[in-house]
């Protein structure tokens, strides 16, 4: 069954490294999400992307925080900076349409730890 | 602000009763409704949608809709110790191309 795959499983970085963190969508979806959970709390929206640019993003996802399809398979979510306040988990999401209609699946989740 | 509401729990039931799962959200114009399962520790796990008003069945799991109340239900019929996990109710607005999540009620089914 195919499936949305995100390395590394777990990273640990230090506060004001940059972090990139990888995503291989599920192969006939166009639409790629990214989303995180710190412990505890709510997942959270942070941004989506078709046609190769950003179509949504939340209050969340600001200038620290890029994305990008560099090539046909992969899509990654970089922070620039990290703060100990990154620290979470990042999800992956990928969706064949942006309709309400079309279930989006997720990958296994990166765990960012930032000392 | 877009909200949707998940009572945390846990929502203890013996093996094999029905577990009801509620949400309730603030935005009028959700168009389509998800439920999804949450292993500590894991990436949530699609386990049914729905978008039109009343009840939806796929095996043991009958997800309800009634937009007039902003009212969304999961029920699990036949509960396992396998069932206990984080429910996730999630929200589409068609005007946005996002989920907004709910905070999740932990169920824990006991044998």
């Amino acid at each position: 069954e195919p499936e949305v795959t995100q390395t590394p499983s777990h990273q640990v970085t230090q506060m004001g490294q940059e972090v990139i963190l990888r995503c291989v969508p599920i192969s006939n979806h166009l639409y790629f999400y990214w989303y995180r959970q710190i412990l505890g709390q709510k997942v959270e929206f942070l941004v989506s992307f078709y046609n190769n640019e950003i179509s949504e993003k939340s209050e969340i996802f600001d200038d620290q925080f890029s994305v990008e399809r560099p090539d046909g398979s992969n899509f990654t979510l970089k922070i620039r900076s990290t703060k100990l306040e990154d620290s979470a988990m990042y999800f992956c999401a990928s969706s064949q349409s942006g309709a309400g209609n079309t279930e989006a699946f997720f990958g296994q989740g990166t765990r960012l730890t930032v000392v | 602000q877009k909200e949707v509401e998940q009572n945390s729990g846990p929502l203890s039931v013996p093996e094999g009763a029905i577990a009801s799962l509620n949400c309730t959200y603030s935005d009028r114009g959700s168009q389509s409704f998800f439920w999804y399962r949450q292993y500590s520790g894991k990436s949530p796990e699609l386990i049914m949608f729905i978008y039109s008003n009343g009840d939806k069945e796929d095996g043991r799991f009958t997800a309800q809709l009634n937009k007039a109340s902003q009212y969304v239900s999961l029920l699990i019929r036949d509960s396992q110790p396998s069932d206990s996990a984080t429910y996730l109710c999630a929200v589409h607005n068609n005007a946005g191309n996002m989920l907004t999540f709910g905070g999740g009620t932990r169920l824990m089914v006991k044998p």
